[in-house]
């Protein structure tokens, strides 16, 4: 199992950026899949996760609204669009994928991370 | 669900049994895992569904717990054990503890 994030930068605040997330080593269109970010030296926060047909996503509060998770399963690909950035969304971002089959449930698989840095 | 870990810094000597305990807001129903996460790596899954071991993961760690009180201990520390921990429960939503970070004494 492999997840590769990219797509992070140095965005100002207001604007938009896009994460990409490439999944090999598993049957990608049979799990869900989820965005995870940790701010610089705080703790783990639950971003987005979504249905492994990608018919049904959920989102943390502090980013509904302004996220969109979406997925491409003939690319094995998971995506995160992120809107009208804020500062306090400076984080790694970290795609993860569950330990089971069509299951949200515990992360068994995390990627290495891709970094966002808001600021003007 | 909000998950409360405790202490948020424990300082242990190696070979000594160490707990960590995360405490729910809710009944999390044993729906709960254990990250460890070393200094500039992603967290890494040792327990989950409260006390099920994460193949590969040293038999040293367990879990227990249930309803709202849930525990981590490391039966005897190894250098290779510093790192901060987290638990993580997905019974309602998807929510992680502050931490707990682990040194050697």
């Amino acid at each position: 199992v492999q997840l590769v994030e990219s797509g992070g930068d140095l965005v100002q605040p207001g604007r938009s950026l896009k994460l990409s997330c490439a999944a090999s080593g598993f049957t990608f269109s049979d799990y869900n899949m989820a965005w995870v970010r940790q701010a610089p030296t705080k703790g783990l926060e639950w971003v987005a996760s979504i249905s492994y047909g990608g018919s049904t996503t959920h989102y943390g509060d502090s980013v509904k609204g302004r996220f969109t998770i979406s997925r491409d399963n003939a690319k094995s690909t998971l995506y995160l669009q992120m809107d009208s950035l804020r500062s306090e969304d400076t984080a790694t971002y970290y795609c993860a994928r569950p330990g089971a089959t069509y299951y949200y449930g515990w992360f068994a698989y995390w990627g290495q991370g891709t970094l966002v840095t808001v600021s003007s | 669900i909000q998950l409360t870990q405790s202490p948020s810094l424990l300082s242990a000597s190696v070979g000594d049994r160490v707990t960590l305990s995360c405490k729910g807001s809710q009944n999390i129903n044993n729906y709960l895992a254990w990250y460890q996460q070393k200094l500039g790596e992603a967290p890494k899954l040792l327990i989950y569904n409260t006390n099920s071991l994460q193949t590969g993961i040293p038999s040293r760690f367990s879990g227990s717990g249930s309803g709202t009180d849930y525990t981590l201990t490391i039966s005897s520390l190894q250098p290779e054990d510093v790192a901060t921990y987290f638990c993580y429960q997905y019974n309602n939503g998807w929510t992680f503890g502050g931490g707990t970070k682990l040194e050697l004494k």
